[in-house]
């Protein structure tokens, strides 16, 4: 159990337009999904935190109106990058937490999706 | 929150066991210190968690220092596909972030 998706998990596309990354929560509700952008050899850095029904909440230095993020349902949250260029080539993560009703942090990753923009 | 330290790399023998060590000094009563790995080009990947008690699971285990200032994962026979970043972060509450530092980069040699 416990399994996240993403989709697509390689995209390429040209410079300028805008590219939709879903995150799914395959087999449990997921109120608080968060994304992730990770560039070469470095670490994950957090982008936002989605909340379900809300407003994402985006982490210092990060453009909200070029990183959309819509969580829609318990069990899904999108990342559109808008008007994409070369620099927003990244390995984008998403993770979605899973209540538990106690101090037990569940939070499960994604696959991951590889945005090449030319 | 408090912050960890990691080695950035290190190597291990097939079949050994791997000690990654964490230092986490500034870690307050109420935290958890929670491990996950990366391994190349996948989605992180959860390993472990504990307060103070030691833990272990199918994976690995987790040996936590009396005074809670630091930690050592502990994979007890390292096979190639544990080449991985490993990374080891405190958590107060289940609606923490989890935010990544560099972690450690395993390498396991035949």
């Amino acid at each position: 159990g416990a399994v996240v998706s993403q989709h697509p998990s390689r995209v390429i596309c040209k410079s300028g337009t805008s590219v939709k990354i879903e995150c799914r929560s395959l087999d449990f509700q997921a109120t608080t999904m968060f994304w992730y952008r990770q560039f070469p050899k470095q670490s994950l850095m957090l982008m936002a935190t989605s909340n379900e029904g809300s407003k994402a909440t985006y982490e210092q230095g990060v453009e909200k109106d070029k990183f959309l993020i819509n969580h829609a349902s318990l069990t899904l949250s999108t990342l559109t990058v808008t008007s994409a260029h070369p620099e927003d080539s990244s390995f984008y993560i998403c993770s979605a937490r899973r209540a538990s009703g106690g101090a037990i942090n569940e939070q499960f990753f994604g696959p991951g999706t590889r945005l090449t923009v030319l | 929150d408090a912050k960890t330290t990691q080695p950035p790399s290190m190597d291990c023998a097939e079949g050994r066991a791997a000690n990654l060590p964490c230092n986490h000094s500034t870690i307050s009563g109420n935290e958890y210190v929670y491990w996950y790995r990366q391994i190349h080009s996948q989605g992180p990947q959860y390993i472990i968690h504990g307060l103070k008690n030691n833990e272990t699971n199918e994976m690995a285990s987790l040996i936590i220092t009396e005074d809670r200032k630091s930690s050592t994962l502990i994979l007890p026979h390292a096979t190639l596909r544990d080449t991985a970043v490993y990374y080891c972060i405190v958590i107060k509450t289940s609606y923490d972030k989890v935010i990544f530092g560099p972690g450690t980069s395993l390498s396991v040699i035949p």
